[in-house]
């Protein structure tokens, strides 16, 4: 059966101090694998997508690396505003599955 | 470039009734895919319409259906409302079915 795991739960950090979320999966036929963030009664803002293990894509404090069988996002130096709900998503075929997400509270 | 839109954003039925949810995805994206999150299931996939085709259906129970017209727009539709059909319903479209951009999502709460 094909999972998305995300670890951990949640997460406390201080201001500034780095940390990486995990998102670890077991599917056939990867087509991608995309991370979004999530704000209190906001729909999921989009991130990243990786296509192949190996790639990295950045954005402001955040980088996305994939394996071939989990994805981190790096977290460097975090600021309160980063403090959200961080979920990823695999694509197989045409279907997404979700994660249940990290929640991020960054501690100024 | 406006946004995906959802409307309304939020509703109160009662059981046993049905409710249909409207989305307006991006300008120029034929993929429209809905979801239903939930605090314990997480975000999960009910179905994906692509130039007016149900193109992927996820696990749930027939009384959740959907349709896309021809301009793209989506409704989904709940009949025979249960309690346990309370969630934050999102809409994601995308150009070809792969990066999905969001929504603000319908809050239905069934009473």
């Amino acid at each position: 059966e094909d999972q998305v795991t995300q670890s951990p739960e949640a997460l406390r950090l201080q201001e500034g101090e780095s940390s990486s979320l995990n998102c670890s999966y077991t599917v056939s036929g990867l087509r991608g694998l995309f991370w979004y963030r999530q704000d209190p009664g906001k729909g999921p803002e989009f991130l990243f997508t990786l296509y192949s293990a190996g790639e990295e894509k950045e954005k402001e404090r955040l980088k996305a690396t994939l394996t071939k069988k989990e994805s981190f996002l790096h977290i460097t130096a975090p600021k309160p505003e980063d403090s959200a709900t961080y979920l990823c998503a695999v694509q197989v075929y045409n279907q997404f599955y979700f994660g249940t997400g990290t929640s991020l509270t960054v501690i100024p | 470039k406006a946004g995906v839109t959802q409307t309304p954003r939020y509703l109160i039925k009662t059981r046993g009734q049905q409710v249909t949810l409207s989305c307006s995805p991006i300008s120029g994206h034929r993929s429209v895919s809905w979801y239903q999150q939930t605090p314990g299931q997480g975000l999960q996939f009910l179905f994906e319409y692509f130039s007016e085709t149900q193109r992927n259906k996820g696990n749930f129970p027939g009384r959740f259906s959907g349709r896309q017209f021809s301009n793209s727009r989506s409704e989904m539709n709940v009949s025979t409302l249960e309690l346990g059909d309370s969630a934050l319903y999102l809409c994601a479209s995308s150009l070809e079915g792969n990066e999905a951009f969001f929504g603000q999502g319908t809050r239905l709460t069934v009473v």
